[in-house]
């Protein structure tokens, strides 16, 4: 079954400290690996975007890996700020459809 | 803002009733999407359009019936629907499906509550 699991389910760091969040897919045909922010209320807005040959892409401070080997990706935050308080939503594009299929997010908070 | 907008934001309806809802994309893409977004649950594909043509229909219940008129415009009308259908109800757009690094454009959503 092509299905997304992502961890933790929810974190809470301080302001200016760095954190991971972790996916796991298991998609197959696979084709790339998204990353979303999704602000409470609001529709995701994509990160990165990463094709299996790909290892490591950075938006500003996101930093999203890829190990297409293991199947495992992460999204590496640095110097955090409040307004990165949001869902984070792991997205692997394939299966026999090649739909977008997603995790269930990672709820960021960042406290001052 | 990415280009795609729903409205309403907000509705609330009784289960008798009947309500539309509205996605218009000004980016030109010749895909639409529609998604449920249910409280601690993944995104669930509902229905997808390319060229204006119905492609998917990922066994939603009838009380849903989508409608494409041309390629900027989607709708989702909605009738005899269920407290369990409560939810964020996003639009997405793209050129093509979404495969390579092509972009899926999600709108804001309209968060529907069924009393």
């Amino acid at each position: 079954k092509n299905q997304v699991e992502q961890s933790p389910q929810s974190l809470i760091i301080l302001e200016g400290k760095n954190c991971t969040l972790q996916c796991n897919y298991t998609v197959s045909p696979f084709s790339n690996l998204r990353w979303y922010k999704q602000d409470t209320g609001r529709g995701p807005v994509s990160l990165t975007i990463m094709t299996f040959s790909e290892n490591t892409k950075s938006n500003g401070r996101y930093t999203a890996t890829l190990d297409a080997d293991t199947k495992q990706s992460s999204l590496h935050i640095t110097a955090s700020q409040l307004s990165d308080s949001a869902s984070y939503i792991c997205v692997a594009h394939g299966g026999s459809q090649g739909n977008l299929i997603f995790g269930k997010g990672t709820k960021l908070s960042v406290k001052p | 803002e990415t280009g795609v907008t729903q409205t309403p934001r907000h509705l609330v309806m009784g289960m008798t009733n009947k309500k539309s809802l509205k996605c218009e994309q000004h980016l030109g893409h010749n895909a639409m999407y529609w998604y449920k977004q249910s409280a601690k649950k993944p995104l669930e594909l509902m229905f997808v359009y390319s060229l204006e043509e119905r492609v998917e229909n990922n066994s939603v219940p009838s009380r849903f019936s989508p409608e494409c008129p041309n390629s900027s415009h989607l709708f989702l009308h909605l009738h005899t629907l269920q407290p369990e259908d409560s939810a964020l109800y996003l639009c997405a757009s793209s050129q093509d499906r979404p495969q390579g690094e092509i972009e899926a454009f999600f709108g804001q959503g309209t968060r529907l509550t069924v009393v």
